[in-house]
Formats: C-alpha cells, sequence, structure tokens
C-alpha cells in the first residue's frame, strides 16, 4: 500500500520562498497511473488545491496560485516537491500531499500533512 | 463555474444513520466526486469514488457503514450505525475539464 510522507521546514520568513517534499513508499512515482498533488489547508478552514505533477514532469496549477508556484518530480529518489514563492501569513496552512489516478483526478491516498508556518 | 456545496454542519446519535449531501452546480450534474473524512488533528482519508449513477469505489479498509449513493446533481454519503470515531469533517471533491481540482467546504459531523 502506497505511503505518502510530507517534510520540510515548518517556519518560513515572509517573502521567502516555501520548500516541501513527498517521499513516496511502497509504490513507484514512475508510475503512468496516477499524478501527484499537494493541497493545503489553512488552520481552522477547509481544503485548496494546489497542483500537480507527472513522473514526466509535466504540471497543472491552480490558477490562483499559479505565479508563485513550482513542482517537480525526482524518479531517483521516488519524491516529488513544492515550491511557493513570496510566501505571506496568508500562505500558513498544513501543506497534505497526494495522489490520483491520471485518469480521473480524485485523492486515493493521502500523507499526514505537515503544518508551515509564516511568519518573522 | 464548477463548485461543490455541503452543509457546514449535520448531527446524529450514537448507532443511528446520517446522510450526508454534496451538490454540483448548475450543469454539472453528471460529474463523479469522491468523499473524504478527516477527523480531528488528522490528515484526510479517502472514503469512496462516488459515480452519478450511484456505483462507487471505495477505499481500502473502509468500512461497509459507509455507502455513498446519487441523485442528479446530489451526492450523498450515509454512515451507519455511527460510532464515537466518525466524528469528523466530511469533504467532497470533484475535478474538471480542464484538470483542474475542486473541494466542498466541508461538513462537520457531531455524533451525539
Amino acid at each position: 500500500q502506497v505511503q505518502l510522507q510530507e517534510s520540510g521546514p515548518g517556519l518560513v520568513k515572509p517573502s521567502e520562498t516555501l520548500s516541501l517534499t513527498c517521499t513516496v513508499s511502497g509504490g513507484s512515482i514512475s508510475s503512468s497511473s496516477y499524478y501527484w498533488g499537494w493541497i493545503r489547508q489553512p488552520p481552522g478552514k477547509g481544503l485548496e488545491w494546489i497542483g500537480r505533477t507527472y513522473y514526466s514532469g509535466s504540471t497543472y496549477y491552480n490558477p490562483s496560485l499559479k505565479s508563485r508556484v513550482t513542482m517537480s518530480v525526482d524518479t531517483s529518489k521516488n519524491r516529488f516537491s513544492l515550491k511557493l514563492s513570496s510566501v505571506t501569513a496568508a500562505d500558513t496552512a498544513v501543506y497534505y500531499c497526494a495522489r490520483h489516478p491520471s485518469t480521473e483526478y480524485y485523492f486515493d491516498s493521502w500523507g499526514q500533512g505537515t503544518l508551515v508556518t509564516v511568519s518573522s | 463555474q464548477l463548485v461543490l456545496t455541503q452543509s457546514p454542519s449535520a448531527s446524529a446519535s450514537l448507532g443511528a444513520s446520517v446522510k450526508l449531501t454534496c451538490t454540483l452546480s448548475s450543469g454539472h450534474s453528471s460529474y463523479a466526486i469522491a468523499w473524504h473524512q478527516q477527523q480531528p488533528e488528522k490528515g484526510p482519508r479517502y472514503l469512496m469514488k462516488l459515480n452519478s449513477d450511484g456505483s462507487h469505489i471505495k477505499g481500502d479498509g473502509i468500512p461497509d457503514r459507509f455507502s455513498g449513493s446519487s441523485s442528479g446533481a446530489e451526492r450523498y454519503l450515509t454512515i451507519s450505525s455511527l460510532q464515537s470515531e466518525d466524528e469528523a469533517h466530511y469533504y467532497c471533491q470533484t475535478w474538471g475539464t480542464g484538470t483542474f481540482v475542486v473541494f466542498g467546504g466541508g461538513t462537520k459531523l457531531t455524533v451525539l
């Protein structure tokens, strides 16, 4: 059974870049059957989709975040990454990585999440 | 615009059943959705993918107490024999033709 685990700094300063990694175990990130995505949840609020990436390196981002988001895949280490630039306090959230089939975009596996706080 | 609407809260008694609703916006009644459960202080957990005809694909280990059904633009999650651990937020999620992803606002279920 696939497992996803987020990692990265828990505190980022305003205007800097948030960087997170999701390590996949129990399955290959190189599978053509799945996309790999990021979702976030501000404290006490609902879920917001950030974007997704594929083993080939293709990406698709939420238009509301597109100008600040970069996602990438490292197939050699079976992991994928998220970078969010020019962060503000509004980017404080629990960040989740997740997987969805390549033909239908429902998330069928989730990481446990990691809290990132933006503060000086 | 593709939007999912959920009631903010619901409640039901221990051992009873509850039916949660997720409504697709106008023009999107044929869309499939997924249901996710988020227990307090935990990450979301995939429950099932639910099609417009009511057929569904459950996640691994999801009890039979959880079932899904559909009617028009409504997608339902029914939980029977409610247990204390079912107290959680429940989110529906879908995806658009542009391949973007949308979440509903979530329903907080209280087990009395």
